[in-house]
């Protein structure tokens, strides 16, 4: 089944304790991105990936690391967590060129 | 100014009735508009994309893009409970990049 899958669903965790949320996808799709949804905000873009070892900011990275050294992993660092980070992270992938992106199903972090 | 700006809702509609979902836009040079449907505690998934302006139309959904006024609307027909969740319009801007409205929260009574 072509999907993407997030690790952990759900995290609590403390200032300053260094995290990380893994996403993964079996499509082959080159394109990958992280988006973080708050209530009125709508879905907002953390990094993209536009292939292996290429990343970009998006729209909200400060606080935020990524890494693609494979095609089909793309986790999600946060060296040092802030409440402000409390969030519904969403994974992405696409192949390039095509518009629809597939969602993995949520990643709930909440930073105390 | 946002790029994307949708009410919020939530939309309360009995079951049957022509939902219209809305968002404007400020850039008029975005030409992609999407729709996605996200479930309550799920991803969001692609509905329905058109390109430049006009309709297009899928079962009971229609995608409607006016370009003169930078807006966009879908159009649900016959709405059935099944249709609640978050709608959310998505355009393509900058850099191939998504950017996403705030979400209407829409609610099918039955």
């Amino acid at each position: 089944e072509a999907q993407v899958t997030q690790n952990p669903r759900y995290l609590i965790t403390v200032t300053g304790k260094k995290l990380t949320v893994t996403c993964s996808q079996n499509m082959n799709h080159e394109y990958m991105s992280w988006y973080r949804q708050d209530p009125g905000l709508g879905l907002r873009q953390i990094y993209y990936s536009m292939n292996v070892e290429v990343t970009d900011k998006g729209d909200v990275p400060e606080g935020y690391k990524v890494s693609r050294k494979e095609k089909r992993n793309f986790p999600l660092i946060l060296e040092s967590p802030s409440p402000n980070q409390t969030s519904l992270y969403f994974c992405a992938s696409r192949s390039t060129g095509i518009f629809e992106q597939y969602f993995g199903p949520g990643t709930r972090l909440t930073v105390t | 100014q946002k790029e994307v700006e949708q009410d919020p809702g939530p939309l309360s509609v009995p079951e049957g009735a022509i939902v219209s979902l809305n968002c404007t836009y400020s850039n008029s040079a975005f030409q992609y508009f999407m729709w996605y449907r996200q479930y309550s505690r799920k991803g969001p998934e692609l509905l329905m994309y058109t390109y430049s302006s006009g309709n297009k139309e899928d079962g009971r959904f229609t995608a409607q893009v006016d370009k003169s006024s930078k807006y966009i609307s879908l159009f649900i027909r016959d709405s059935q409970p099944s249709d609640s969740a978050t709608y959310l319009c998505a355009i393509i801007t900058g850099r191939r990049a998504l950017t996403f409205g705030s979400g209407t929260r829409l609610q099918v009574q039955p």
